[in-house]
């Protein structure tokens, strides 16, 4: 069974803050996807890495994927109180085929 | 359209009742999926669906039933549940399974209550 460690699990920061989560596996994903998930909602895509070593920017979101393809990070710039929400990285290809392997998940808090 | 849609948006239900969450999609994908939240937790896989087959099913209770009558509709019927499988139900699609960057749309979800 493949597995993603993510962390942190909680994050409470102050606006303008940056911050990094992290999610790390000893298995090797084809890709490596960013949601986020905010109240009532259900999970939207940010942004999907697919090369070793990619780095991909989206406003002021920063995600890279391992050289290796078994890890990934998404780092913010300036947090807003609109970037609070449950952020999820999630793991395609290796052995688990035909369905993503989710980490558990930030609760990412930005306080005004 | 990139929309997922399901309804309802909120359910109640007794233990004995009988119901049925509804997915749609309209983005002409291939697989679609189940997944079961609680709070603050990542989605759990249910099932899968692949051209309108089965294609995984989690070892899911029974209790839990999936349909999936054409290409852009996913049904769950709902039996006997318990106040455990209270939870958020999301139906997810995808262009086809498998593909590399897998990538799923998810819809805003279904809120399950069991009395």
């Amino acid at each position: 069974t493949q597995l993603l460690e993510q962390s942190p699990q909680f994050l409470s920061i102050q606006e303008g803050e940056n911050l990094t989560v992290y999610c790390n596996s000893s298995s090797v994903f084809s890709s490596l996807q960013w949601y986020r998930q905010e109240p009532g909602e259900g999970p939207v895509l940010l942004v999907t890495v697919v090369t070793g070593g990619e780095v991909k920017k989206l406003k002021r979101l920063t995600f890279q994927f391992g050289d290796a393809r078994k890890d990934s990070s998404l780092h913010i710039t300036a947090a807003q109180p609109g970037d609070t929400g449950l952020y999820l990285c999630a793991g395609a290809g290796g052995t688990s085929y035909g369905k993503l392997t989710f980490g558990q998940g930030t609760i990412l808090t930005v306080h005004p | 359209d990139t929309e997922v849609t399901q309804t309802p948006k909120h359910l109640v239900m007794g233990m004995t009742n009988k119901k049925s969450l509804k997915c749609e999609q309209h983005m002409g994908h291939r697989a679609m999926y189940w997944y079961k939240q609680k709070a603050k937790k990542p989605p759990e896989l249910m099932f899968v669906y692949s051209y309108e087959k089965l294609s995984i099913n989690e070892s899911v209770p029974s209790r839990f039933s999936p349909e999936c009558p054409n290409s852009s509709l996913l049904n769950l019927h709902l039996h006997a549940l318990q106040p455990e499988d209270s939870a958020l139900y999301l139906c997810a699609s995808s262009q086809v399974q498998g593909a590399v960057t897998g990538e799923l749309f998810f819809g805003e979800g279904s809120r399950l209550t069991v009395l």
